[in-house]
């Protein structure tokens, strides 16, 4: 089992509506959690982070984590077509990050 | 704002050449990794570092080698470049941190292309 998991998508939305966007991790990861977006050709920039259990809000991203069922979550609320890109769940304990391989948000106009 | 530089943007070397990527990072940050991407298998870590002249191997160090003589400058260097090391490269840096602010930053990426 990998560290971290995504689907690969891709997810298509419609303009205006919630993105949910999901990862699943392992017992070898779980100090700190991330979000990062990549647009096509471009490095990854770090969206959220999320240390406790709960939801974590941020404008109209928020990340919720689950320590028991060991999943992390990125909804986007009010998807725009700006918002497509990869997004990138990773996990962070001793020094080293371990990233999913990524899920595909399409954002339809 | 935390700030991860590599050298080049685009690079184009030809087969056996010795490929120096470097990066440089201004926030004083303990950790520096270097990752190459490739479509459909996502980001694999090839070295990281902890701490000056400090370097642990990643998942994929095989045909590669770093140096950190300097806690700002984390170098990636191709002994000998490969066709199948044609790849988008990655460098980044956090902070060692403890339980909260371990957030990595990224460079802008090198694309290197071996012909």
């Amino acid at each position: 089992q990998k560290e971290v998991e995504q689907n690969s998508g891709p997810l298509s939305v419609p303009e205006g509506a919630i993105a949910s966007l999901n990862c699943t991790y392992s017992d070898r990861v779980s100090q700190s959690f991330f979000w990062y977006r990549q647009y096509s050709g471009k490095s990854p920039e770090l969206i959220m982070s999320i240390y406790s259990n709960g939801d974590k809000e941020d404008g109209r991203f928020t990340a919720q984590l689950n320590k028991a069922s060991q999943y992390v979550s990125l909804l986007i609320r009010d998807s725009q077509p700006s918002d497509s890109a990869t997004y990138l769940c990773a996990a962070y304990n001793f020094n080293k990050f371990y990233f999913g391989s990524g899920t595909k948000l399409n954002v339809k106009p | 704002d935390v700030k991860v530089t590599q050298s080049s943007r685009y690079l184009v070397k030809r087969t056996g050449e010795k490929v120096f990527l470097e990066c440089v990072q201004d926030m004083d940050h303990e950790n520096m990794f270097w990752y190459r991407q490739d479509p459909g298998l996502g980001l694999r870590l090839i070295y990281f570092s902890y701490d000056v002249k400090m370097k642990e191997k990643g998942d994929i160090p095989e045909g590669y080698s770093v140096s950190r003589e300097k806690k700002e400058r984390f170098s990636l260097i191709l002994e000998s470049a490969s066709t199948n090391q044609t790849s988008m490269y990655l460098c980044a840096s956090s902070p060692r941190g403890g339980l909260v602010n371990t957030e990595a930053f990224f460079g802008q990426g090198t694309r290197l292309t071996v012909v």
